[in-house]
């Protein structure tokens, strides 16, 4: 699986978009980017997912640049709740696989009041 | 109407017990797995286990071991506990052909 790179920590105002960056240059072509989140003592929640195009749910948007290099993933409107340690995972289609999913330390995100 | 569940929650335990991890998914999905996460917060895959094989981690220790009574149940069995075995320890399934794993709520393992 590629590598990725993420910030170790960021901060974001209550309300105001959190744009959460992430580096996989050695990305191949059958390799999707796959964005988790773990709230504190919880287990990790899969947020969203894309292969080439911008993709877009309820929990946030995924913006994936043009040769494919980076990503960044948008919480809209923070809130208290969204705080959490955010992993990009880039690997291919993962359901099911053997090796499951690689955790690196993904970027801490502290959404202030 | 949990997806993965977990239990017990939290478990604390001498050294030297035997002891067990229950996980159920009711997903329908075909593949389970362990985790286990840190006190420096790092998630490291254990195993996996669909209906054909078990894959280990090589560095996990044969002091655990993962039982599947059936496709929706995966069970982590640690014999002789260690210090070192005091983890937060996650369940997890998924389904082939799909995107998403879903976790179960973690168990919190002492070892005193």
């Amino acid at each position: 699986d590629a590598k990725t790179t993420q910030p170790p920590s960021m901060d974001c105002a209550e309300g105001r978009a959190a744009n959460l960056p992430c580096n996989h240059s050695t990305i191949s072509g059958n390799e999707y980017v796959y964005w988790y989140r773990q709230i504190h003592s919880q287990g990790p929640q899969y947020i969203i997912h894309g292969l080439k195009n911008n993709e877009t749910n309820e929990m946030a948007s995924l913006i994936i640049t043009e040769d494919r290099k980076s990503s960044t993933l948008i919480l809209p409107h923070a809130t208290l709740r969204d705080t959490a340690v955010y992993y990009c995972i880039v690997r291919v289609a993962s359901g099911g696989g053997a090796d499951g999913l690689t955790f690196g330390k993904g970027t801490h995100l502290i959404i202030q009041p | 109407d949990t997806a993965v569940s977990q239990t017990p929650k939290y478990l604390v335990t001498q050294m030297g017990n035997d002891k067990s991890i229950k996980c159920e998914q009711n997903l329908g999905h075909d593949t389970m797995y362990w985790y286990k996460q840190d006190s420096k917060k790092f998630l490291k895959i254990m195993f996996s286990y669909n209906n054909k094989e078990l894959i280990i981690n090589e560095t996990v220790p044969n002091r655990f071991s993962p039982k599947s009574p059936d496709k929706a149940h995966l069970n982590l069995h640690i014999n002789s506990l260690e210090l070192g075995d005091s983890a937060v320890y996650f369940c997890a399934s998924s389904q082939k052909g799909t995107h998403g794993y879903t976790f179960g709520s973690g168990t919190r393992l002492t070892v005193v």
